[in-house]
Formats: structure tokens, sequence, C-alpha cells
């Protein structure tokens, strides 16, 4: 596609749900990144994958935390029991990957509500 | 530890000033620093990406200079315009180590009157 795109844009939740937030990200794009932001925080990072692997999920703030990215391009990151601390706005970004500008290229968040 | 921080937090100018947003980084081995907009409710738009080999990148009436060795990145807008009232936030991609983690500064918050 011509941007990232993520889905939904919104979600509102209750406390202890399951939620699944997805990432389509440009097309050719071998990195693909999660962060999280907070009102009047900058983002933080919670997950990077180059392909189809994990490079890096050091940033997951716990085992309720998850991400997939099976075939190397869409990536689906799961949160379960979900808790009202977990309320942020989740972006996406991805880029060309390693070896290149390094470039990232944002979408426009999913907001969770965690009620 | 590489910190970032932006100066000032917020700023508000008349349309039409020429302004600068400042960036200031303490860990001068970076591979590049990258300026990015952010709209209310909205995801992040980069600006423009400044690689640690080069000086500065020119986008429009957007400037942004990077000086390594004094830890800072500038960002100058020419011509204010109500339409650039937004958040601007800078983030730094360290030169060693793990490097895909970004380091964001808390990003300066400008309003553009008309």
């Amino acid at each position: 596609g011509a941007g990232v795109s993520q889905t939904p844009s919104n979600k509102v939740t209750e406390k202890g749900k399951y939620v699944e937030l997805r990432c389509d990200p440009i097309s050719g794009h071998t990195a693909l990144y999660w962060y999280r932001q907070s009102l009047g925080q900058g983002p933080e990072f919670l997950i990077y994958f180059q392909g189809t692997g994990a490079a890096d999920d050091s940033g997951l703030p716990n085992d309720r935390f998850f991400a997939v990215r099976p075939e190397g391009s869409v990536s689906t990151l799961k949160i379960q029991r979900t808790e009202r601390g977990d309320s942020a706005v989740y972006l996406c970004a991805s880029s060309l990957g390693r070896g290149v500008t390094g470039e990232l290229f944002f979408g426009e968040g999913s907001r969770l509500t965690v009620l | 530890k590489q910190e970032v921080t932006q100066i000032p937090a917020a700023l508000s100018v008349p349309e039409g000033e020429n302004l600068v947003l400042n960036c200031s980084f303490t860990d001068s081995a970076i591979y590049n620093l990258q300026w990015f907009r952010q709209d209310p409710g909205k995801g992040l738009t980069s600006l423009l990406l400044i690689q640690s080999s080069q000086r500065e990148q020119t986008s429009g009436r957007l400037n942004a200079s990077l000086d390594k060795s004094s830890g800072r990145s500038t960002l100058y807008i020419a011509a204010s315009q109500p339409g650039d009232s937004a958040t601007y936030l800078c983030a730094v991609r360290p030169g060693a180590g793990n490097n895909r983690k970004l380091i964001w500064g808390l990003g300066t918050s400008l309003a553009v009157n008309p």
C-alpha cells in the first residue's frame, strides 16, 4: 500500500478482555516496529521485526503482550487480559530494513481504551 | 545512556515568523536523526532524516541541521503558517549496539496564530 495502515483506528474494551491490533506496512518494507504512546509522552518501543522474526522484543512490558508477523508483511499485536494501564495509542512503523537509510514511516495508530 | 531533549516544550508564534526548534542528545555516536510531526490524535509524519555523515537536509520550508560533536539538531521553519501547528518530535537512532530502538524527545508543541 501507499502508507502504513493500522486497524482498528479506535478500540474500546473492558478490563480483562483480549485485543488484537493489526498493522499493514508499506509494500517491500522488511522492518516493522511497534511503539505505544501515552498522552504527552514520546513513543515507547515495544518490538521490532526483521522479516518474519522478532529481532528485538525487549520493549514488550510483560507476557500479556505478544506480536506476530507470520509472512513477513502484516503484523498483529496481541494483548491478553487487558488492564486500564494498557490504554494508549499503539503505533506501527515500517522501514526498508537494515543497511538502508533507516527512515521510519508510521501509521495513524490504534487508540486503545481499556475501561 | 542516550537521552534526547527538546526545547522549548511549547511555542506560540504569529503567522509568518521564521522559527527554530531545538533537539539535543547526550551521546554523539548516532546513526541518524529524524524529525517528525504529529497532529493531535494522529500518527507521526516523517519530515526529515539526517544521516550521521550529513550536516543538513531541506524540504520545502523546512531545514534540519545536525552537529554531532555538540549533540544538537535544529529544525528551522521558514515563513510559518497556521497549518504548521502540531507537535514536532526528534528521534535519534543510536550508532552502536542495538540500533533499532529510536530514542525520542518529548516534542515541541507549536502553535502558529493567524
